[in-house]
C-alpha cells in the first residue's frame, strides 16, 4: 500500500514562527498536494506539485509556501505563522493526473499558533 | 468558486442502506467522480470511483446518471462503524479540471 507519512502529528508555534511541515511518500507518486481543513469549511487546496521542483498555487495558497526538491517530499513552509493558520494539514499524492486521480492522505498535522 | 454540494448532515440505523447525493454541474468531460471517507484525527480515505453509470464495490455502490451532474453514493447495511464524514470529488472545467471537494457529509449510524 502506498504510504503517505507526515512528520509531526501536533505542533505548537508562536505567532511570526516559521514552521515547517514535511510529508514523505514511499510510492514515487508524481503529485502530491497540501490541504488543510477547518470545520465548516472541508478541506481546502493550499499548494500542489506535479513534479521535480515545480509548485502550483491552490485556492489558498496566500501566507504559505512549499518546496519539492526530491521527487518523494514535499515541504508545505509557514514563513511568518499566524494564529489563523491553526489547522489540521493534509497531504496526499497520486499516480496520475488524469480524471481518475486517486489521492492517498497522510494522517495529518495539526497546527496551533499561539 | 463552482464546487459540489452535499447535504451537512444524515443519521442512519444499525443495518439500514444509505444514499448520498452529491451535485456536480462543472464537472469536467474527462472527470471521474470520487468518494472518500474520513474519520476523526484521519486523513481521508479512498472508498469509490466511477465516470457513468453504476460502479460497486466490496463497501459501496456509486451510481451517476447520463448527464453526470450528479451522483449517489450508496453504502449497504449500515454499521456504527460507518459513522464519518463522506467526501465526493470531482475535476471543476471552470478550473482546468483542478480537484475540489465538497464540504462533506457528516454521517451519524446509530444503534
Amino acid at each position: 500500500d502506498v504510504k503517505v507519512t507526515q512528520s509531526s502529528r501536533y505542533l505548537v508555534k508562536r505567532t511570526g514562527e516559521k514552521v515547517f511541515l514535511e510529508c514523505v511518500q514511499d510510492m514515487d507518486h508524481e503529485n502530491m498536494f497540501w490541504y488543510r481543513q477547518d470545520p465548516g469549511l472541508g478541506l481546502r487546496l493550499i499548494y500542489f506539485s506535479y513534479d521535480v521542483k515545480m509548485k502550483e498555487k491552490g485556492d489558498i495558497p496566500e501566507g504559505y509556501s512549499v518546496s519539492r526538491e526530491k521527487k518523494e517530499r514535499f515541504s508545505l513552509i509557514l514563513e511568518s505563522a499566524s494564529t489563523n493558520q491553526t489547522s489540521m494539514y493534509l497531504c496526499a499524492s497520486s499516480f496520475t493526473r488524469s480524471g481518475a486521480n486517486v489521492l492517498t492522505f497522510g494522517a495529518g498535522s495539526r497546527l496551533t499558533v499561539l | 468558486l463552482a464546487k459540489t454540494t452535499q447535504p451537512i448532515s444524515m443519521d442512519s440505523y444499525e443495518g439500514q442502506e444509505v444514499n448520498i447525493t452529491c451535485s456536480h454541474n462543472n464537472i469536467a468531460t474527462n472527470d471521474y467522480i470520487t468518494w472518500y471517507q474520513q474519520f476523526p484525527s484521519q486523513g481521508p480515505r479512498f472508498i469509490i470511483q466511477g465516470y457513468k453509470t453504476k460502479v460497486t464495490n466490496e463497501v459501496a455502490s456509486l451510481f451517476i446518471p447520463a448527464d453526470r451532474k450528479s451522483s449517489t453514493l450508496s453504502l449497504p447495511r449500515v454499521s456504527l462503524s460507518d459513522t464519518a464524514v463522506y467526501y465526493c470529488l470531482v475535476g471543476d472545467k471552470n478550473q482546468g479540471g483542478k480537484l475540489i471537494f465538497g464540504q462533506g457529509t457528516e454521517l451519524s449510524v446509530k444503534p
